[in-house]
């Protein structure tokens, strides 16, 4: 079983609709929670981070996390052409981070 | 803020030589990490670095190896190169530890090997 899960798609939704990422992690000690955004070539910048269960709310982003369920999840409210791109789960225990082979998404006008 | 740079950008060997990439983290940054992601995988934990040491490794071979500096620059060396260490070599950056601490990456370094 791999550490950090994503299903690596492509996941395509139309603009202007949600679009739903998902990981799941093996390690349930696991602390915090990352969702990064590549772009082809470039190296991952960071959207948000999440370590309570629950809801987290940065504009158009909502992280969930569920500990118990080993889940976390990322949702993109308003899709835009421009969120296409690589999507990256991280999962972090002390200062170890391992990440998510990532789930490509692709936002079509 | 100057972010995360690594050098070079790209770098061509072949196989048997000796590579060393460079990375210089965000100003007051102590941690840095390596991570290699081949073309189409993940980003796979190579070593990280913290005030010097060597706190962690991947699994990958002792061919892989690299050192932090007293200001904090780091370097990774990979001996013996082979064809499969082809990728894109990212270097990452953090205050240190913390739940909250992420990592911040640089640009790359493409190395190719032939």
């Amino acid at each position: 079983q791999k550490e950090v899960e994503q299903n690596s798609g492509p996941l395509s939704v139309p603009e202007g609709a949600i679009a739903s990422l998902n990981c799941t992690y093996s390690d349930r000690g696991s602390q915090s929670f990352f969702w990064y955004r590549q772009y082809s070539g470039k190296s991952p910048e960071l959207i948000m981070f999440i370590y309570s269960n629950g809801d987290k709310e940065d504009g158009r982003f909502t992280a969930q996390l569920n500990k118990a369920s080993q889940y976390v999840s990322l949702l993109i409210r308003d899709s835009q052409p421009s969120d296409s791109a690589t999507y990256l789960c991280a999962v972090k225990r002390g200062n170890d981070m391992r990440f998510g082979a990532g789930t490509r998404l692709t936002v079509k006008p | 803020e100057a972010g995360v740079t690594q050098s070079p950008t790209h770098l061509i060997k072949t196989r048997g030589q000796q590579a060393t990439l460079r990375c210089s983290p965000i100003s007051g940054h102590t941690s840095v990490y390596w991570y290699q992601q081949a073309l189409g995988l993940g980003l796979q934990f190579l070593l990280w670095y913290d005030e010097g040491e060597e706190r962690n490794r991947g699994n990958f071979p002792p061919r892989f190896s690299g050192r932090q500096f007293p200001n904090y620059s780091s370097e990774l060396n990979v001996n013996a190169l082979e064809l499969e260490d082809s990728a894109l070599y990212l270097c990452a950056s953090s205050l240190g530890q913390g739940l909250s601490y992420e990592q911040y990456f640089g640009p790359g370094t493409r190395l190719t090997v032939t």
